[in-house]
């Protein structure tokens, strides 16, 4: 069974400018979660989907945004980026409300 | 926020050597999982332990909870060099809505040399 696929892998974008991040869940699962991993805050909750509805939230400003497809895919937006919006953003898919399986993570990386 | 405290921050041991971590969490929990990540990649889950049950073993791993003293800690025995990665523990808080909300400790940077 192939993993959670994250891509891309890295990006660079500069400030004001908006970035879409996808991610494929384990094939089944269908609640997906969105983290943000930063030196300075560590792993925060950023949203879950489960059946295309967002199930929480975390506590991140409105410029961030997700959506998920019936097929289970995820994307996570993010506009008007900032400097501190650099980091490993990372995705998990769950079968149930139980462990998570992480991607490999995207790199943003805000100029 | 951080709901739980990892103890120590750093770990430094020769391969072989046993390692120990620990977790302390504030709320109540359904279950509470150790994941591993080796520099800056995504996290792999190592285990699972739910509230109800105090130890559970996965090859090497041993892992105990203790939910009056809301702290669990993970032992790797007879480490290797390859075991060198940051250890999270993630809680799952009780409650029924929590949706895939994991709250992660601020990790153990394990260091095993040859």
């Amino acid at each position: 069974k192939a993993g959670v696929t994250q891509t891309p892998r890295y990006l660079i974008k500069t400030r004001g400018q908006q970035v879409t991040l996808s991610c494929s869940p384990i094939s089944g699962h269908r609640s997906v979660s969105w983290y943000q991993q930063t030196p300075g805050q560590g792993l925060q909750f950023l949203f879950e989907y489960f059946s295309e509805t967002q199930r929480n939230k975390g506590n991140f400003p409105g410029r961030f945004s997700g959506r998920q497809f019936s097929n289970s895919r995820s994307e996570m937006n993010v506009s008007t980026l900032e400097l501190g919006d650099s980091a490993l953003y990372l995705c998990a898919s769950s079968p149930r409300d139980s462990e998570a399986f992480f991607g490999q993570g995207t790199r943003l990386t805000v100029v | 926020s951080q709901q739980g405290e990892e103890d120590p921050q750093a770990l430094s041991i020769q391969e072989g050597e046993n390692a120990t971590m620990n977790c302390s969490y504030k709320t109540s929990i359904n279950n509470l999982q150790w994941y591993r990540q080796n520099s800056g990649r995504g996290l792999v889950h190592l285990i699972l332990i739910r509230s109800n049950e105090r130890e559970k073993h996965s090859g090497r791993l041993r892992v105990t909870l203790d939910t009056s003293k809301k702290s669990s800690s993970l032992l790797i025995t007879a480490s290797r060099a390859a075991d060198t990665a940051s250890y999270f523990c993630a809680t799952d808080p009780a409650g029924g809505t929590s949706y895939g909300k994991l709250t992660f400790g601020q990790g153990t940077i394990l260091t095993v040399h040859p």
